[in-house]
């Protein structure tokens, strides 16, 4: 089916650790995968995506990991910032025909200093 | 360049009436779709509209229902609003190849009364 789902609601982490976001997905036929941020208030924004060619993307302070043979996405964020807090989602696309995005229920983290 | 221009940003609306959203892409994206964001369900795909042409319809309704314009706007319409219609409504942009980046909008926050 159509699912995308997170393993952790809410994520509490101290200012300066390391953060992974976990997420399962459900379609192993899924080509592309993308996080996604999302902010009090805001839309979500793009944080980092990966192909289903790929089992590893690094960006600036950001890293998501795939691991087909189980069907995990997780997003790393070394060096966690208050201004990391937010809500996470993590998305998947079925196909190279489409644009759709089918999302997971979303993970808090909360920054504590 | 800009980004995506979603109008309004908040609207209330008393039961039974309709609601037209507006969206407008980023500059030569050519993909538009529209997502129903509350606490209770999550992110939910409502459809998604390329080159004029409806690609993907998500399980709504029919009183939800869209159109895009020769300059890639888009407009998504919801007809004899119900309670349960209150939400944040995102649009998200992309170049419409498939399996690309979404950017998203702020939103429209729908409240019905």
């Amino acid at each position: 089916g159509e699912s995308v789902g997170l393993h952790l609601p809410t994520l509490s982490v101290q200012e300066g650790d390391n953060s992974i976001i976990n997420c399962a997905y459900s379609n192993s036929a899924s080509d592309y995968f993308i996080w996604y941020k999302q902010e009090s208030g805001k839309g979500p924004q793009f944080i980092i995506d990966i192909r289903s060619n790929m089992d590893k993307r690094q960006g600036q302070r950001v890293t998501v990991l795939l691991n087909k043979t189980v069907k995990h996405l997780s997003l790393q964020i070394a060096a966690t910032q208050p201004g990391d807090s937010a809500v996470y989602f993590c998305a998947e696309i079925l196909s190279y025909n489409t644009d759709k995005l089918i999302f997971g229920t979303g993970t808090r983290l909360q920054v504590f200093p | 360049k800009a980004g995506v221009t979603q109008t309004p940003r908040y609207l209330i609306k008393t039961r039974g009436q309709q609601v037209t959203l507006s969206c407008s892409p980023i500059s030569g994206h050519r993909s538009v779709s529209w997502y129903q964001q509350t606490p209770g369900q999550g992110l939910q795909f409502l459809f998604e509209y390329f080159s004029e042409t409806q690609r993907n319809k998500g399980n709504f309704p029919g009183r939800f229902s869209g159109r895009q314009f020769s300059n890639s706007r888009s407009e998504m319409n919801v007809s004899t609003l119900e309670l349960g219609d209150s939400a944040l409504y995102l649009c998200a942009s992309s170049l419409g190849t498939g399996g690309t980046e979404a950017f998203f909008g702020q939103g429209t926050r729908l409240t019905v009364v």
